[in-house]
């Protein structure tokens, strides 16, 4: 198992630039969590996916951030225009929730960090 | 609403030697999990240990335990034997069934020869 798989590791762009953050989240997983970590806010769910649907987006900050999940080995975080306040590290991680809801825990990708100049 | 609360910003133990970090929480279910994560230098984040709720036995792995309070919304993390590769940031996590986690502040821990 390879665990989540996230790309690039780093990024730097310029302001104004599109960027596109990839995930690859856990066979058989069925949840999937975009966090963005800051010094100054610590660690924010931005979006949450389960089986493919965004079930809680109200993390987003505002519309210049968009998130897909075409099918259930792939999800993309897509921030345009970037601003230099966008710079942060992004996690992906993903889950199993099971049936009642029962959690058997996330596991994190080893992030993307994103520095917009 | 979830708020989960990391008093201590920053700790330091010797190695060998035992320490506690501590979490406090707050949620209005009944069914829910509490997390520690780690977060190394490398920012991997890892999963340290998990405790189930409505489970009353206190979660251990290896080195690390907790300890449950539920009544008083306590969650708090214990490293015995303390090492040098435990230096890290970590992090108290609450999950509601079927949700994501919320993340308290972060305590930074030092381990010193």
């Amino acid at each position: 198992d390879a665990g989540v798989i996230q790309s690039p590791r780093h990024e730097v762009t310029e302001m104004g630039q599109e960027v596109t953050l990839r995930c690859k989240p856990i066979s058989g997983h069925n949840s999937l969590f975009w966090y963005r970590q800051t010094m100054m806010r610590g660690l924010e769910l931005l979006i949450y996916f389960n089986n493919n649907v965004p079930i809680d987006d109200s993390g987003m900050p505002e519309d210049r951030f968009s998130a897909k999940m075409p099918n259930a080995s792939f999800s993309t975080l897509k921030i345009q225009p970037s601003e230099p306040r966008d710079s942060a590290v992004y996690f992906c991680a993903s889950s199993l929730m099971g049936s009642g809801q029962h959690n058997y825990g996330y596991t994190f990708g080893s992030g993307t960090r994103l520095t917009v100049v | 609403a979830q708020t989960v609360t990391q008093s201590q910003p920053e700790m330091s133990v010797q190695e060998a030697e035992t320490v506690t970090l501590s979490c406090t929480y707050d949620t209005s279910e009944n069914n829910y999990y509490l997390f520690w994560y780690k977060q190394p230098p490398s920012r991997q984040m890892i999963l340290v240990i998990r405790q189930e709720a409505y489970k009353q036995q206190n979660a251990t792995e290896n080195r690390f335990s907790v300890n449950f309070q539920k009544a008083a919304k306590s969650f708090s993390l214990k490293i015995s034997d303390s090492q040098l590769g435990d230096t890290a940031m970590y992090f108290c996590a609450l999950s509601n069934s079927g949700y994501a986690l919320n993340f308290g502040k972060g305590t930074s821990l030092l381990v010193t020869p």
